[in-house]
């Protein structure tokens, strides 16, 4: 299977505090995309890194990428309670243009 | 970003009836869209991928004939879940990517299904 793998499975942290998730693959890649999503709602798209990247930002997302160990981490700072949701990486399938996501890690940051 | 909007967002259906998932791409025309399958507090399975125009494409272990997919429209993919049973309750998501490997895709709302 290409499925990546996420940890943790699930997080719960206090507000203000960090979260780290972290996503592994199996294949090359040439992009890796890290999802959210709300509780029996559709996915999200937050931030899309290149192969040829090794970290990116937007906001309070920090993304990293290192193709030699295909791991991938991301990292929201000052949690908020509103950033309670699961959390998947998503990588292209190689030749088609479908998408694979990982296991996903359920983060719950408590007010 | 590009809106996909995916009815209905739950539904309630009898053992043997079949049920109907819509999908469009509201504001883009989608060559390709995707279905997938989640179990709770699990990750997405892709079960095929839509191609306008043409046959769908399934992944290994889902079943053709009991989830037959249409792309009639660059803008509407359906998803008909034939004689449900017990064991098709689920959270049904499509998606849609407007190009190759370099752009993000764009998620419906997903479906519950529950077969009672």
């Amino acid at each position: 299977s290409q499925q990546g793998e996420e940890d943790p499975q699930a997080l719960s942290i206090q507000e203000g505090e960090n979260a780290t998730m972290n996503c592994s693959y199996k294949t090359s890649i040439n992009n890796l995309q890290w999802y959210r999503q709300n509780s029996g709602r559709g996915l999200v798209h937050l931030i899309l890194i290149r192969s040829n990247e090794r970290e990116k930002h937007s906001g309070r997302l920090r993304v990293t990428l290192d193709t030699s160990k295909k791991s991938s981490s991301l990292l929201i700072t000052a949690s908020r309670a509103a950033d309670t949701a699961s959390y998947f990486c998503a990588t292209p399938q190689t030749g088609a243009n479908n998408l694979f996501f990982g296991t996903g890690t359920r983060l719950t940051v408590i007010p | 970003g590009a809106v996909v909007s995916q009815h209905p967002s739950w539904v309630i259906c009898k053992s043997g009836t079949s049920v109907k998932i819509e999908c469009r791409s509201l504001d883009f025309q989608a060559t390709t869209m995707f279905w997938y399958r989640q179990f709770p507090k699990q990750s997405l399975m892709l079960m095929a991928t839509s191609n306008e125009g043409s046959k769908a494409t399934y992944e290994q272990g889902v079943e053709k004939d009991k989830f037959l997919i249409n792309h009639a429209s660059l803008t509407l993919s359906t998803l008909t879940v034939t004689s449900a049973h017990p064991e098709d309750s689920s959270f049904y998501i499509c998606s849609a990517r407007v190009a190759r490997h370099y752009t993000e895709a764009f998620f419906g709302q997903g479906t519950r299904l529950t077969v009672v």
